[in-house]
């Protein structure tokens, strides 16, 4: 089945204790995304990768890293959480830029206290 | 930069009523547009896209036409049930094709 993981599905830590959630797709895509959804907000993109050991920037970055090692994986990477960084977690995967669609993962729920 | 506005919810409609969610875009170019829906619990699904002005994208009795001229994309489904009931986004995909940019969202509960 075509689809994209997410490890963990909820987690709860504390600040300054780094954490990785890791996101694996099987489908072969190109280009891979992490987005946060916070109330009122609406879903705002980290970071995303074009391909193999090619990465940018999104629209709110600060706090995080990423890496992509691997076409199906896309590890995103808290060295320091803090509580502004609770929030729900999805990665996104498609065959490439342009007009095709994002698989979504299942979300991972994060709470930093 | 490229912006999506959608109407604040809740929506609370009874079954089988006539349903529309507003949507409209700031962009350059001519971005693809994407109506996606999340049930409790799960991540985001795509419900229809449109890549072209005068598209219409349509999936499970949902329509949604992308016209220019007014930057719009609404949602609309002629008779709802009880299991549309979820959060629905609309979005864009950059001219560039490397973000989705999401509306905040609209939560519809129908009710039998």
């Amino acid at each position: 089945e075509a689809q994209v993981t997410q490890n963990p599905r909820y987690l709860i830590t504390v600040t300054g204790k780094k954490l990785t959630v890791t996101c694996s797709q099987n489908m072969n895509h190109e280009y891979m995304s992490w987005y946060r959804q916070d109330p009122g907000l609406g879903l705002r993109q980290i970071y995303y990768s074009m391909n193999v050991e090619v990465t940018d920037k999104g629209d709110v970055p600060e706090g995080y890293k990423v890496s992509r090692k691997e076409k199906r994986n896309f590890p995103l990477i808290l060295e320091s959480p803090s509580p502004n960084q609770t929030s729900l977690y999805f990665c996104a995967s498609s065959l490439s830029t342009g007009s095709y669609e994002q698989y979504f993962g299942p979300g991972t729920r994060l709470t930093v206290t | 930069g490229d912006s999506v506005t959608q109407m604040e919810g809740p929506v609370t409609l009874s079954e089988e009523a006539f349903l529309t969610i507003n949507c409209t875009y700031t962009a350059t170019g001519y971005p693809s547009l994407f109506w996606y829906v999340q049930y409790p619990g799960e991540g985001l699904q795509l419900l229809l896209k449109a890549t072209k002005a005068d598209d219409k994208g349509s999936n499970k009795g949902f329509e949604a036409t992308y016209r220019k001229e007014t930057t719009s994309f609404h949602l609309e489904k002629g008779s709802v049930q009880v299991s549309d009931s979820a959060v629905y986004f609309c979005a864009l995909r950059d001219q560039a094709g490397t973000a989705l940019i999401f509306g905040k969202g609209t939560t519809l509960s129908v009710s039998s």
